[in-house]
């Protein structure tokens, strides 16, 4: 089984500013990492994922995250974030061989102008 | 990219009624689709796993005869909430694997809200 830290809830930051959304995750098995976007009244965005191969991992809208092994983290960064990314943000883990994800609580992201 | 339609967006019914929301995988076949509940400000709860042909298989916890699910085609999968009562209040998201697509990535609907008087 498959679990979500995501360890904040809530997020404020100045527009243009960067921030940081922090997620680890536990897992007895080899797992794949997803952060997702979700809007108001609205479903998920697949923001960027990992699978393998390279650990940084870049996504739309200018996100990036990078996938840490032994720190079990999956931290998503962007360098200057803009009004529009108000939203809330769910990073998930899949275990492989399963196409089940289990999410973390979510973090919702305030961009202040 | 592969696109999810869920059907209603919106729907208000009374209470002991039952309501039907549609997921559509629209450009691509869906062998498994999920279904979520998510309660305000709260994340995504797996209600149950859909496969075509066969019965889902449902979490913990969630009444199966309450919340039923057919996957009768590879592009259609249909949440039905029987004897739908005020904590049926929720917001259902369904997502669906491309059959194609050998690694996770999952594609998610819309979301359906639902409100019961």
């Amino acid at each position: 089984a498959q679990s979500v830290t995501q360890l904040d809830s809530q997020v404020p930051v100045f527009e243009e500013a960067p921030v940081e959304l922090r997620c680890n995750y536990s897992s007895s098995v080899s797992v794949y990492l997803f952060w997702y976007v979700q809007y108001p009244n609205q479903g998920l965005q697949l923001l960027l994922k990992y699978l393998s191969g390279s650990t940084l991992v870049k996504g739309i809208n200018g996100f990036e995250a990078e996938f840490n092994k032994s720190q079990t983290s999956f931290h998503l960064r962007k360098p200057s974030v803009h009004i529009s990314d108000t939203a809330e943000y769910f990073c998930a883990v899949q275990g492989a061989g399963s196409y089940q994800l289990t999410f973390g609580k979510g973090t919702k992201l305030s961009v202040i102008p | 990219g592969a696109v999810v339609s869920q059907h209603p967006s919106w729907v208000i019914c009374k209470s002991g009624t039952s309501v039907k929301i549609e997921c559509r995988s629209l450009d691509f076949q869906a062998t498994t689709m999920f279904w979520y509940r998510q309660f305000p400000k709260q994340s995504l709860m797996l209600m149950a796993t859909s496969n075509e042909g066969s019965k889902a298989t449902y979490e913990q916890g969630v009444e199966k005869d309450k919340f039923l699910i057919n996957h009768a085609s590879l592009t259609l999968s249909t949440l039905t909430v029987t004897s739908a009562h005020p904590e049926d209040s929720s917001f259902y998201i369904c997502s669906a694997r491309d059959r194609r697509l050998p690694l996770g990535e999952l594609f998610f609907g819309e979301g359906s809200r639902l409100t019961v008087l």
